[in-house]
């Protein structure tokens, strides 16, 4: 079936550090992936999607890159600010979605 | 933009109540979702709808009901609330179902049940 496995946290980084966020998966023929972001007390919102392999998907300084021969989807940002500090999840559509289990990012100034 | 809401953002509830949670969205999606998310879970399917009046059994739906019968409502209904569904819950849209469709959030309800 599909799935999708991301690495646990928690983050937690200094503020301007490298992030960098895994994200596996696993299913049949080609699924679309995704990042959402929760806010503390919020709802998810769409942080950026790829649809088809080496599709790069970008938004708010955050890119992930659809990797089929590794089956990744691995969130980066270059300099993470305080702001960033949320929970993170991956997730892939195959006609049927599916989430990880979710990440927090805890940044400090 | 696509806005989705939900009726509470907190609710308290004793065990056995009837306990109605309501979502509407403004974008004429044909397809509705809700989620329970728990803590190291990730966000799990109980129930969706692909439209009125139509609903589907998710991964999770013991426990639970929905209604659906107006395009832009999707209710869910827990029968006789426990403990153990003390969560937070999360309603979604979205206006296809293929692979490529994205799924919008309501801002969650989060639910005690004591």
């Amino acid at each position: 079936g599909n799935s999708v496995t991301q690495m646990e946290g928690p983050v937690t980084l200094s503020e301007e550090a490298f992030l960098t966020i895994n994200c596996t998966y696993t299913a049949t023929g080609y699924p679309s992936l995704f990042w959402y972001v929760q806010y503390p007390g919020e709802g998810l919102q769409l942080l950026l999607k790829a649809t088809k392999a080496d599709d790069k998907g970008s938004n708010k300084g955050f890119e992930a890159t659809y990797r089929k021969e590794t089956t990744s989807f691995h969130l980066e940002k270059g300099s993470v600010q305080v702001s960033d500090s949320a929970v993170y999840f991956c997730a892939l559509n195959n006609n049927d979605m599916r989430f990880g289990a979710g990440t927090r990012l805890t940044v400090k100034p | 933009d696509v806005k989705v809401t939900q009726s509470s953002r907190y609710l308290v509830k004793r065990t056995g109540e009837k306990v109605f949670l309501e979502c509407v969205q403004d974008m004429d999606h044909e397809n509705m979702f809700w989620y329970r998310q728990d803590p190291g879970l990730g966000l799990r399917l109980i129930y969706f709808s692909y439209d009125v009046k139509m609903k589907e059994k998710g991964d999770i739906p013991e426990g639970y009901s929905v209604s659906r019968e107006k395009k832009e409502r999707f209710s869910l209904i827990l029968e006789s609330a426990s403990t153990n569904q003390t969560s937070m819950y999360l309603c979604a849209s979205s206006s296809g179902w293929g692979a490529g469709d994205t799924q919008y959030f309501g801002p969650g309800t989060r639910l005690t049940v004591l």
